[in-house]
């Protein structure tokens, strides 16, 4: 099946660092998306990539959809505390499924 | 809030019964997707409702069904519930399919059952 690894698992930062986070797939893909979920919380669209090599920013988000279509970054910079939570990534297969990966679980330290 | 709401927030139920899991999507969207979030795990695709119709499963058992109603909130039911059937059950709405770009999911916040 699809296998969609996150990297780290989990990060502990101290607030006002940089943070990057990955995501690889073993197929080519054409649509990469980041989702943060807080507790007790639905996940949220961060941000949204449709072409190969694509980098795009949503404020102090950026995340860049590789030129393989086998992998993404999302980078998060001067972390403030409410960044904390848990990041996904998630492919559209066909039929318009979304598939998750395992997560990224983010801590920042005031 | 995303618009998406769903009922109940929390419920506990015992190996063997069958529960009903409801949301609404928000207003006018006419794609519903169901998801089983295990602790700890990324959310995982159970079906997807387009105008009151399954058009797309994840591996998930028979017993695990669905319905779209023609206001477009759907219901999910798990029959003889197993207790690795406890998670977060999240419902997702999205405007009509095939939109180019279109793509983005909004999400409820999930009903979060126990079976014991």
């Amino acid at each position: 099946g699809q296998q969609l690894n996150q990297s780290p698992q989990s990060m502990f930062i101290q607030e006002g660092e940089d943070v990057s986070m990955n995501c690889t797939s073993s197929s080519i893909f054409n649509t990469w998306l980041w989702y943060k979920q807080d507790p007790g919380e639905g996940p949220v669209l961060l941000i949204a990539l449709y072409k190969a090599g694509e980098l795009t920013s949503n404020g102090r988000l950026t995340a860049q959809f590789g030129i393989t279509r086998k992998d993404s970054f999302l980078n998060i910079s001067a972390s403030i505390p409410s960044d904390v939570g848990i990041y996904f990534c998630a492919l559209i297969r066909s039929g318009n499924q979304f598939y998750f990966g395992t997560g990224t679980s983010l801590t920042v330290i005031p | 809030e995303t618009g998406v709401t769903q009922s109940p927030t929390h419920l506990i139920k015992t190996r063997g019964q069958q529960v009903t899991l409801r949301c609404s999507s928000q207003s006018g969207h006419n794609t519903v997707s169901w998801y089983q979030q295990a602790l700890g795990q990324g959310p995982q695709f159970i079906f997807q409702y387009y105008r009151e119709e399954e058009n797309g499963r994840g591996n998930f058992p028979p017993r695990f069904s669905g319905l779209q109603f023609p206001n477009y909130s759907s219901e999910l039911n798990v029959n003889a519930l197993e207790l690795d059937d406890s998670a977060l059950y999240l419902c997702a709405s999205r405007p009509a399919m095939g939109l180019t770009g279109n793509t983005e999911a909004f999400f409820g916040q999930g009903t979060r059952l126990t079976v014991v």
